[in-house]
């Protein structure tokens, strides 16, 4: 089973500043057609998962711009360029290149 | 944004069975492969089980596999996971979510297992 493995599981943030949440994975997530399938999900208090970023950097429809996904391999990273209030949740990366599927932990962003 | 709607969830024993059902009106399931995540309280979200959308190839997690089934009926937009045997452990807010990339999520049903 592939291990995806966020280091930091709380982060406190000032408004307004970067935020930058990694996903190191026990195994490439390359697959064979040359797409690397990792994903990015934000869950806010209360509310269901929404995906954010899929397969690495591409960002979902009504994600604002200051969400972005990079990385490649084993070695992913998910910034914020500026946190804005309603960026208050869990984020979690998710693999659906290898069997069974896997997701992190989960990076806990919070205001200061 | 697609919304899709998750059923079926409630309270039943160690042992016990239960289906849960996801269904959408705002797009066509045929074609589409669907799974389940699933959420136990306070924790992080474990992928389930996925089906295929053509010629049905289903996929469970360890944790699952040989109790739960996972199966769709195009023709009513909904697929279904049966739990059988169901565990303590199983408690979880149950998600659907569309195709292989996870692209929507439902609300979710709650499942509780407890005696």
């Amino acid at each position: 089973e592939v291990v995806l493995t966020q280091s930091t599981l709380s982060l406190p943030v000032t408004l307004g500043q970067p935020a930058s949440i990694s996903c190191r994975s026990s195994q490439s997530l390359l697959y064979r057609d040359g797409n690397t399938y990792l994903h990015w999900f934000q869950q806010r208090p209360g509310q269901s998962p929404r995906r954010l970023i899929y397969k690495v950097s591409n960002r979902d429809s009504g994600v604002p711009d200051r969400f972005s996904g990079s990385g490649s391999g084993t070695d992913f990273t998910l910034e914020i360029s500026r946190v804005e209030a309603e960026d208050v949740g869990v984020y979690y990366c998710m693999q659906g290149t290898h069997w069974p599927r896997t997701f992190g932990q989960g990076t806990k962003v919070e205001i200061k | 944004e697609v919304q899709l709607l998750e059923s079926g969830g409630g309270l039943v024993q160690p042992g016990g069975s239960l289906r849960v059902s996801c269904t959408s009106s705002e797009f066509t399931f045929t074609g589409y492969a669907m799974s389940w995540v699933r959420q136990a309280p306070g924790k992080g979200l474990k992928w389930v089980s996925s089906i295929s959308g053509r010629a049905p190839n289903t996929y469970y997690a360890d944790s699952v596999k040989g109790r739960f089934t996972i199966s769709r009926d195009d023709s009513k937009n909904t697929v279904y996971m049966e739990m059988n045997n169901l565990r303590v452990e199983d408690t979880a807010v149950y998600y659907c979510a569309r195709d292989w990339l996870l692209e929507n999520w439902g609300q979710g049903t709650l499942v509780t297992v407890s005696s």
